[in-house]
C-alpha cells in the first residue's frame, strides 16, 4: 500500500457526461501528479500541483480541470467525455516538486465511457 | 513532448534467467532516470532509479546500467522469479524548471518469468 488513496476505484459513464475523479496523498506530501495510462498512449503526465498551486502541465486536454485543496487533496475534472477517455487514471504524490524524490502512485480509478 | 523509447513489448525468460530491459532518450536536460514495476490492478511502484553521474547502480537483484554518452539505459533482473512477472516501465524526469519530477515513461514491458 503505497499510502496514496484514490475514489471511486471504477467509474462507468457515457459519452459527453462529467466525472471527478478524487485524489489523497501520502500525509505529509506537498505535491500530486496525475497520469493517464491507456493501451495505446501508455502512461501519459497529465498535470502537476505542489502545496495547492499548478506546477506544470503535460499532455492534458481542455476539457479536463484539476485542483488542489488546502487539505492537499486534488481532483480531476473530466467534462464531455468522449470514449477515447476511457483509460486507467493514476494519481501519484511524493513531499516535494523535486525529480529526486520518489513518486507514490495510487491504485488509480478506471474510467469506462461507453 | 520528449520521448523515452523502451524494448522489447513484452519478454519471457525461465527462472534463473537475467531478463534486459533498454530504454533510450532523446532530450540530454534528462537527469534522473527510475524504473518502475507494475502488477495488475495496481499502480506503478518505484523500483530503482539512477543519477547521470553514475554509469551504474545495484539494488537486490536489480540493476540498472547507464550510457550517457548513448544516452541509453537500461535494467537488469539477476536470478529472475516468477514473482517478477510484471510490467516494467524505464523513466526519465527533470530536475529543474517549470516540468521539475514530472516523469515522462517508456510504454512498458511485459515481463512473464516461467517456472
Amino acid at each position: 500500500d503505497s499510502g496514496v488513496t484514490q475514489t471511486p476505484k471504477h467509474l462507468i459513464t457515457a459519452t459527453g457526461q462529467r466525472v471527478t475523479l478524487r485524489c489523497s496523498p501520502r500525509s505529509g506530501d506537498l505535491s500530486v501528479y496525475w497520469y493517464q495510462q491507456s493501451l495505446d498512449q501508455g502512461l501519459q503526465f497529465l498535470i502537476q500541483y505542489y502545496n495547492g498551486e499548478e506546477r506544470a502541465k503535460g499532455n492534458i486536454l481542455e476539457r479536463f480541470s484539476a485542483q488542489q485543496f488546502p487539505d492537499l487533496h486534488s481532483e480531476l475534472n473530466l467534462s464531455s467525455l468522449e470514449l477515447g477517455d476511457s483509460a486507467l487514471y493514476f494519481c501519484a504524490s511524493s513531499v516535494v516538486a523535486d525529480s529526486y524524490n520518489e513518486q507514490f502512485f495510487g491504485p488509480g480509478t478506471r474510467l469506462t465511457v461507453l | 513532448q520528449q520521448q523515452v523509447k523502451q524494448s522489447p513489448q513484452s519478454l519471457i525468460v525461465q527462472k534463473g534467467g537475467i531478463p534486459i530491459i533498454n530504454c533510450a532518450y532523446e532530450n540530454t536536460a534528462f537527469d534522473y532516470f527510475p524504473w518502475y514495476q507494475q502488477f495488475p490492478g495496481k499502480g506503478p511502484a518505484l523500483l530503482i532509479a539512477i543519477r547521470p553521474d553514475v554509469s551504474e547502480k545495484k539494488e537486490g537483484r536489480f540493476t540498472i546500467s547507464f550510457n550517457k554518452s548513448a544516452k541509453q539505459f537500461s535494467l537488469h533482473i539477476m536470478d529472475s522469479q516468477p514473482g517478477d512477472s510484471a510490467t516494467y516501465f524505464c523513466a526519465a524526469s527533470i530536475s529543474q524548471g517549470g516540468s521539475q519530477g514530472n516523469l515522462i515513461f517508456g510504454k512498458g514491458t511485459k515481463l512473464s518469468v516461467k517456472p
